[in-house]
């Protein structure tokens, strides 16, 4: 139990195109689900919370008009990079947190996005 | 702010010899704290919490709330263990230490 599916895996664009990346609980829904990004050789940054029906919570230095995150349902949530530069190369990871029909809580990760930005 | 500080961004043993993987948290309150474990080519999983006290795949850690740490150990390495380790404290969010990449030679 608790899986997240995110897709694409892999994804190659033109500089100034919009990309959207989705994230889906398979199997529990996510009250929550966070978006992080990780640079070559660095660790996860936290970029934004999102809670179902609500608006995204961005951290500090996180563009909200370049990243667009929409948690539309309770297993979905996507992020859009938008006007996107090679600079937003990068590996996107998302999680979600939920509970499951037994009761216990999860936090689980999808298995990441590279996005390349040419 | 809360922080987490993992030293060492490369480590070698060899395959039976005892491995410890370092973290330094920095946080005023009583911390959750996780350890996560990312095997080439595969997704970020979860290997063990502070609370649960539990021994996944041999690993072990132990909240020192008095050095403020969160080591993981492991008696005797294994090869498959090799993997990207990370450190995580939880307190609204997850925090993640920059990871330990950690391999386990034959």
């Amino acid at each position: 139990g608790a899986v997240v599916s995110q897709h694409p895996s892999r994804v190659i664009c033109k500089s100034g195109t919009s990309v959207k990346i989705e994230c889906r609980s398979l199997d529990f829904q996510a009250t929550t689900m966070f978006w992080y990004r990780q640079f070559p050789k660095q660790s996860l940054m936290l970029m934004a919370t999102s809670n179902e029906g609500s608006k995204a919570t961005y951290e500090q230095g996180v563009e909200k008009d370049k990243f667009l995150i929409n948690h539309a349902s309770l297993t979905l949530s996507t992020l859009t990079v938008t006007s996107a530069h090679p600079e937003d190369s990068s590996f996107y990871i998302c999680s979600a947190t939920g509970q499951l029909t037994s009761g216990a809580n999860v936090l689980t990760f999808g298995a990441g996005s590279r996005l390349t930005v040419l | 702010a809360q922080r987490v500080t993992q030293p060492e961004k490369l480590l070698s043993v060899f395959k039976g010899a005892p491995v410890e993987l370092k973290c330094n948290y920095s946080y005023s309150g009583s911390p959750e704290l996780f350890w996560y474990v990312q095997y080439s080519r595969q997704r970020l999983q979860l290997l063990l919490r502070h609370i649960s006290r539990e021994s996944i795949k041999g690993f072990t850690a132990d909240l020192n709330k008095g050095e403020t740490s969160f080591h993981l150990k492991k008696p005797f390495a294994q090869e498959e263990d090799s993997a990207m380790y990370y450190c995580a404290l939880f307190y609204r969010q997850l925090t993640f230490g920059s990871g330990t990449q950690l391999t386990v030679l034959p």
